[in-house]
C-alpha cells in the first residue's frame, strides 16, 4: 500500500547512545517533514526538507539531525540521546509542500531513553 | 509567531450527542486551515479543511466554518458515535514554508 513508512515502531535507548529513525514514502512526494508529539503539547515540528538535499530546521530542531539524499527517504537521527527525547516521532509527507493537499502520515516511532 | 489554541480536553459524550470543539488561531495573513483525526495507536489523518473565509469544511458528518472575524474554526458533529473517539487536532498551514502548525489536541471519548 502506498503511504509513509516509519521504523521502528518502538525503540527503547539508553541516554547517550545515538540512533537513526527511518521514514520512507512511495508516493512521489517532494515534502517531507519530522513531529514529535508529547503529552499535552501536541505536534511540533522538528525538522522538513522540500525536497532531495534540501533541509531546514523546524520549531524544536535541537539533538537531532536530518538529511534527505533521495526523494523517498528522510532520516532522523539521534546523536546523543536524552530523556527530554522521549516521544513519539510522525513522519509526514505532501506533494509539492502543500498542506492544503493533506499530509500522509506514518504510523509513528514510540522512543523511550531510559 | 502562528499558534493555534484549542479546548482542553479530554471531553466525554454519550452516543447520539452533539459534538463541538472549540479552535481559535492566530496568524499572519489568511492561513488555511484544517482538523486532522488520530484515533488509537495510529498517525494523524486529514479529516476536513478549508482555505479561506467563510468556506465549510465537512466530511463524515463533521462540519467547521473558517471565521476570519472572530479566528475560529470549531469542529462539530451532530451525532456521535463510539466509533468517534480519538484525538482530534486543529492546525493551520504557515503560508511561508507551508508547514503545519497544531493546537494541542483534544482527546474525544464517546460512550454508548
Amino acid at each position: 500500500n502506498a503511504g509513509v513508512t516509519q521504523t521502528p515502531k518502538f525503540q527503547v535507548l539508553k541516554t547517550g547512545q545515538s540512533m537513526t529513525l527511518q521514514c520512507a514514502q512511495d508516493m512521489n512526494h517532494e515534502y517531507m517533514s519530522w513531529y514529535r508529539q508529547d503529552p499535552g503539547m501536541g505536534l511540533r515540528l522538528i525538522h522538513y526538507s522540500v525536497g532531495a538535499g534540501i533541509t531546514d530546521q523546524g520549531e524544536v530542531p535541537n539533538g537531532y539531525n536530518v538529511s534527505r539524499s533521495t526523494t523517498e527517504d528522510f532520516p532522523l537521527r539521534l546523536l546523543s540521546a536524552a530523556p527530554s527525547q522521549t516521544s513519539v516521532y510522525f513522519c509526514a509527507s505532501s506533494s509539492h509542500g502543500q498542506a492544503i493537499l493533506g499530509y500522509t502520515f506514518g504510523s509513528g516511532t514510540r522512543l523511550t531513553v531510559v | 509567531g502562528d499558534s493555534v489554541t484549542q479546548m482542553e480536553g479530554p471531553v466525554t459524550l454519550s452516543e447520539e450527542a452533539f459534538l463541538t470543539i472549540n479552535c481559535t488561531y492566530t496568524a499572519t495573513g489568511y492561513p488555511s486551515l484544517f482538523w486532522y483525526v488520530q484515533y488509537p495507536g495510529e498517525g494523524l489523518q486529514l479529516l476536513l479543511k478549508a482555505t479561506k473565509a467563510d468556506d465549510k469544511g465537512s466530511n463524515k458528518g463533521f462540519e467547521a466554518t473558517y471565521r476570519k472575524e472572530t479566528t475560529s474554526f470549531h469542529l462539530e458533529k451532530g451525532s456521535v458515535q463510539v466509533s468517534d473517539s480519538a484525538v482530534y487536532f486543529c492546525a493551520l498551514s504557515d503560508r511561508s514554508q507551508g508547514n503545519l502548525i497544531f493546537g494541542k489536541g483534544t482527546k474525544l471519548s464517546v460512550k454508548p
